[in-house]
């Protein structure tokens, strides 16, 4: 079956650790996303990419960083700059085009220790 | 530019009884209109869509219709159950995605 597969589910960081969420699509979907949801909360886009080899700051960006070597895959690593990322992190991808939806995994829980 | 308003929740209801979320949105342009659900711990899923003005999207009892003339999606279910229990996300996609701040259902039997 095609879709988003996130991992892992559940993530712990210690102070002034960098860690590195997964995700991977096999939808063949060109544009991939990240949002954050904090409790109670909405989605806050944090990256995006529509192009391999190509991506864009969305809305809260600092503290994050991102790669888009493969089409299937788009890693989001939360740095140490990033002073609270316990939230729920969540990818999607679609095929870019206004008429489209976005597809989301099922999301990572990141939590300081 | 563009947006998404929803009503702020939580709405409570009893089984059986009709579901109305109201969404409204703003945009340059004619965008696409969706609706997704995410019940706890999970991923956002698409509920249903509309592409165009006039356009009913429909999808396990919910439905939703695109209404240009009152920037409107308003969410619909006849009979609600106790398992539609989740949080509802409004959106829109113009050259890029727009979500409402979520509306939380509780369905109590």
């Amino acid at each position: 079956d095609g879709g988003i597969t996130q991992s892992p589910k559940y993530l712990f960081r210690k102070e002034g650790q960098n860690v590195t969420l997964s995700c991977e699509q096999n939808l063949n979907h060109d544009a991939m996303y990240w949002y954050r949801q904090d409790p109670g909360q909405g989605l806050r886009l944090i990256y995006y990419s529509q192009i391999v080899n190509d991506f864009q700051k969305g809305d809260i960006a600092e503290g994050y960083s991102v790669s888009r070597e493969k089409k299937e895959s788009f890693p989001l690593t939360v740095t140490s700059a990033q002073k609270n990322p316990t939230a729920f992190y969540l990818c999607a991808s679609s095929l870019g085009q206004n008429n489209q939806p976005q597809h989301f995994g099922d999301g990572t829980r990141l939590s300081i220790l | 530019g563009n947006s998404v308003t929803q009503m702020e929740g939580p709405v409570t209801l009893s089984e059986e009884a009709f579901l109305t979320i109201n969404c409204t949105y703003t945009a340059t342009g004619y965008p696409s209109l969706f609706w997704y659900v995410q019940y706890p711990g999970e991923g956002l899923q698409l509920l249903l869509k509309a592409t165009k003005a006039d356009d009913k999207g429909s999808n396990k009892g919910f439905e939703a219709t695109y209404r240009k003339e009152t920037t409107s999606f308003h969410l619909e279910k006849g009979s609600v159950q106790v398992s539609d229990s989740a949080v509802y996300f409004c959106a829109l996609n113009f050259n890029k995605f727009y979500f409402g701040s979520g509306t939380k259902l509780n369905v109590k039997p």
